[in-house]
């Protein structure tokens, strides 16, 4: 399967734990984008990556999150001190350069904090 | 980024055509037009992009008026498969994609 791909699919930890997610997008998908699922909603925005460069970043996303995308592959979400709120379904998309707005999408980590 | 309006919620049968309007009457010239389909815990799935007229493939089609402030998906014999949410998008370039709460389709026996 050459979709984008995302690790853990679930998570459940406890209040004030560290949590990391990763995203392996298409290979040669030059953009990587974060979005953030709760219930009910469509996915909100959270940063996008230009090869190794984070472009842009949310004001959702808190200074306890933070991305990265070392080699401009592939890319890990971290959350510190996890708080309830932040229970959700973490989607990683990602975009040919040749593409005007088609976003793949990974399926998903859904995340429970406790 | 031009906002959309979309029901909140269908109902339909299957074997039927479903069609879902999508309202974005702040659309800006460079803006391309896109649905999304979310299956429940599954990431959105792309069903169809267009800029203006018609635009078809193997799962659906895309209706755009001349004045580009609506856009209408169309489903053609929808399935029990077919329930999901449906999300209209409208951005240009690399942009960020803002969704809506989508439109909710529900496909009965």
């Amino acid at each position: 399967d050459t979709g984008v791909s995302q690790d853990p699919r679930h998570k459940i930890t406890k209040r004030g734990q560290n949590v990391t997610f990763r995203c392996d997008p298409i290979s040669e998908h030059n953009r990587l984008y974060w979005y953030r699922q709760t219930l009910g909603q469509g996915p909100e925005f959270l940063t996008y990556f230009q090869n190794e460069a984070q472009l842009e970043k949310s004001r959702l996303l808190s200074d306890r999150f933070s991305a990265e995308r070392p080699k401009g592959s592939f890319s890990t979400l971290e959350i510190q001190r996890t708080e309830q709120g932040d229970s959700a379904m973490y989607l990683c998309a990602s975009t040919p350069e040749t593409s005007q707005e088609t976003q793949y999408f990974g399926p998903g980590t859904r995340l429970l904090v406790l | 980024l031009a906002k959309t309006t979309q029901p909140i919620s269908m109902d339909s049968y299957e074997g039927q055509e479903v069609n879902i309007t999508c309202s974005h009457n702040n659309i800006a010239t460079n803006d391309y037009i896109t649905w999304y389909q979310q299956f429940p815990s599954q990431g959105p799935r792309f069903i169809i992009q267009g800029y203006k007229t018609k635009v078809t493939n193997e799962v659906a089609s895309l209706f755009i008026p001349a004045d580009r402030k609506s856009s209408t998906l169309s489903l053609p014999r929808v399935s029990l498969s077919d329930t999901a949410v449906y999300y209209c998008l409208v951005a240009g370039g690399y942009n960020k994609l803002i969704f809506g709460a989508g439109t909710r389709l529900a496909v009965h026996p």
